[in-house]
């Protein structure tokens, strides 16, 4: 079953804008993580949002988590063309005994030169 | 520092024949996955492990098993190969287990059966 789910499904910038994507989740979570998989080749770390923070950054992302609306969303500023890939959202529901780290489907993301 | 790797990283298979994709990693991590990613499902697990000689099953077990006999190695095997497994497979591997902390991925190895 899905956890997370992205939107938008595909998004096309200049590079140079400012792209976000959302990621909306269906069960209480401990912590939500961001993945980024270029094309062909495995999946990339980009940040990890705990439920008691609201806000993180690093470099040009920034993610923001509502838990109140089971939401986040990651800003990538300034694009570069480098920056296209499939983003995903990762999720562990919180509770005890949990090992399952349930990915959305992505967002495909397309930084136009 | 190789980080996750995986053998092979293609394979073309008839249906009903067997094989075992090979995953290894050099981070002395104690919990290692299997996922399978196919166009638009995002990432499922099929197995994960919390620890040598451990193995437990995630979202889409069925028609896989796996082995750690050594804490480095994590196998996933298909006794009998069908059309549906066609996907690409990852294996990944973490310090803590599930959400506490990031994983790494293996570049993934694309298997077709036909």
């Amino acid at each position: 079953s899905q956890q997370g789910e992205e939107d938008p499904q595909a998004l096309s910038i200049q590079e140079g804008e400012n792209a976000t994507m959302n990621c909306s989740y269906k069960t209480s979570i401990n912590n939500l993580q961001w993945y980024r998989q270029n094309s062909g080749r495995g999946l990339v770390h980009l940040i990890l949002i705990r439920s008691n923070e609201r806000e993180k950054h690093s470099g040009r992302l920034r993610v923001t988590l509502d838990t109140s609306k089971k939401s986040s969303s990651l800003l990538i500023t300034a694009s570069r063309a480098a920056d296209t890939a499939s983003y995903f959202c990762a999720t562990v529901p919180s509770g005890a005994g949990s090992y399952q780290l349930t990915f959305g489907k992505g967002t495909k993301l397309s930084v136009i030169p | 520092n190789a980080g996750v790797t995986q053998t092979p990283k293609f394979r073309v298979l008839k249906t009903g024949q067997s094989m075992t994709l090979l995953c290894a990693q050099d981070m002395n991590h104690e919990y290692m996955y299997w996922y399978r990613q196919d166009p638009g499902m995002g990432l499922r697990l099929i197995h994960y492990s919390v620890g040598e000689g451990t193995t437990a099953k995630g979202e889409v077990p069925d028609g896989y098993n796996v082995s750690r006999l050594k804490k480095q190695n994590f196998l996933l095997g298909l006794e009998s190969a069908a059309p549906s497994q066609t996907s690409v497979y990852f294996c990944a591997s973490s310090t803590y287990g599930g959400g506490a902390g990031e994983q790494y991925f293996g570049p993934g190895t694309r298997l077709t059966v036909t």
